[in-house]
């Protein structure tokens, strides 16, 4: 079946850059998304990536797809207390309505 | 502004009781999903709807019903027969092959 792996936490200093990485079975998958979650919120879609592509960069987001591996990643550049959160990593096959999530990452940045 | 409102933010039941979860959306979205999020284990599917008068069980809907009588509304139910409802629940929309949006959240506590 389909399966979303996260690792559980990912520790960072201010200021360095966080990379949190997923990886998915699914090779069907059309749709990649990461979504962030702060305390007691719902989440936010902070971006997405097709599957024909190998990369995309929104500001201090940076998203790489390595399609073979089945291998995606979200690089946070000069992370700061304000990405402290748990980040989620999300596929979906075109066509399906139902995303798969990954059990989310939580970010812990430290001064 | 567009958005999803889950209503409401806190709910607080006895065991034994019935309870419903508010979901509304006007964005104008096709479909209307519901989660469950419990610590270290992610979200979990436990309706959705593509369309109006339709919806279909997730992975989790023992213990749960759910009605779609108007596009913008997908109250959920949470009935007695659930035997762990204490939980973050989630509502999401999204149009049709584009990215999940959520609420954010209720938190249901049954004691």
């Amino acid at each position: 079946g389909e399966d979303v792996e996260q690792s559980l936490f990912l520790s960072v200093r201010e200021g360095d850059s966080s990379v949190i990485n997923c990886t998915y079975t699914d090779s069907s998958s059309t749709y990649l998304y990461w979504y962030k979650q702060e305390p007691g919120a719902g989440l936010q879609l902070l971006t997405y990536i097709f599957s024909n592509m190998d990369m995309k960069q929104d500001q201090r987001l940076t998203v790489l797809l390595n399609k073979k591996d089945k291998h995606l990643s979200l690089r946070i550049a000069d992370t700061q207390t304000g990405d402290s959160a748990i980040y989620f990593c999300a596929e979906r096959a075109g066509g399906s309505y139902i995303p798969t999530f990954g059990r989310g990452t939580s970010l812990i940045v430290h001064p | 502004d567009g958005g999803i409102t889950q209503s409401p933010k806190y709910l607080f039941r006895k065991e034994g009781q019935n309870v419903t979860l508010s979901c509304e959306q006007n964005l104008n979205h096709d479909a209307m999903y519901w989660y469950r999020q419990d610590p270290g284990q992610g979200l979990r599917l436990i309706y959705y709807s593509q369309i109006v008068n339709d919806f279909q069980k997730g992975d989790i809907a023992e213990g749960y019903s759910v009605s779609r009588e108007k596009k913008e509304s997908f109250p959920l139910t949470v009935t007695s027969a659930q035997k762990n409802p204490t939980a973050f629940y989630l509502c999401a929309s999204s149009p049709q092959d584009s990215p999940l949006h959520f609420g954010n959240g209720t938190r249901l506590t049954v004691t």
